[in-house]
């Protein structure tokens, strides 16, 4: 049972366009979302973050925005550049049992093309 | 560079062997998680330990056992290995023990043939 999808594997950009990776996840207990970016031969680092209390949290060229209704997370990276090529994993937080777990999507690779 | 580093980068055993992957944290974090990554999988949460103790249990195997020591380095032991667990295993750490605040280790990757 996967509670948090990414149901398109890859996503190919011009440099300088908009990028928008879509996350959906079932469970309605999560109450805080995660976007890690993770280069070849290194481990996942932390992008940005939302509350669910929230709907759009802003950094700089990245926006996720949070529609709890339909239980689904966008990540918008504008404008695109080619540094930007990695694997993106959406992630989401819930309090189970005591402790605090994250669950993690299969993960998205983009590509800028210069 | 996360801070956390991870030992040793890469793995190559036979089924049924045991092996130990090593994590040390961040300086000052006490906290440490692993989790395996599998073939087109997402990070499947394994184990978290908070200053020495067991303090969350994801997918975890009966196999697969670990312990975090007084100097909070941390140690995953997997044994009676298969195939299938051939995977990137990472390790990450954060101060409070919070989810949110996680740094990742660049993983050991694990092969079994």
């Amino acid at each position: 049972d996967q509670q948090v999808k990414q149901n398109s594997p890859s996503l190919s950009v011009q440099e300088g366009r908009i990028s928008i990776l879509n996350c959906d996840y079932t469970n309605s207990m999560f109450d805080y979302f995660l976007w890690y970016k993770k280069y070849p031969a290194e481990g996942p680092t932390f992008l940005i973050s939302i509350s669910s209390i929230k709907d759009k949290n802003e950094d700089g060229r990245f926006t996720v925005f949070l529609n709890k209704s339909a239980k689904h997370l966008s990540l918008h990276i504008v404008p695109s550049q080619p540094g930007d090529s990695a694997v993106y994993f959406c992630a989401a937080s819930a309090m189970q049992g005591g402790s605090e777990k994250l669950v993690f999507g299969k993960g998205m690779k983009l590509t800028v093309n210069p | 560079d996360s801070g956390v580093t991870q030992t040793p980068k890469h793995l190559i055993t036979a089924t049924g062997q045991r092996v130990t992957l090593r994590c040390s944290p961040r300086s000052g974090d006490l906290s440490v998680y692993w989790y395996q990554q599998s073939l087109d999988q997402g990070l499947q949460f394994l184990i978290q330990y908070y200053n020495g103790e067991e303090r969350a249990k994801g997918n975890i195997l009966e196999r697969f056992s670990a312990q975090q020591f007084p100097d909070l380095h941390s140690e995953l032991n997997l044994s009676s290995l298969e195939l299938g667990d051939s995977a990137l295993y990472f390790c990450a750490s954060s101060v409070s023990g919070r989810v949110h605040e996680q740094y990742f280790g660049p993983g050991t990757r694990l092969t079994v043939t």
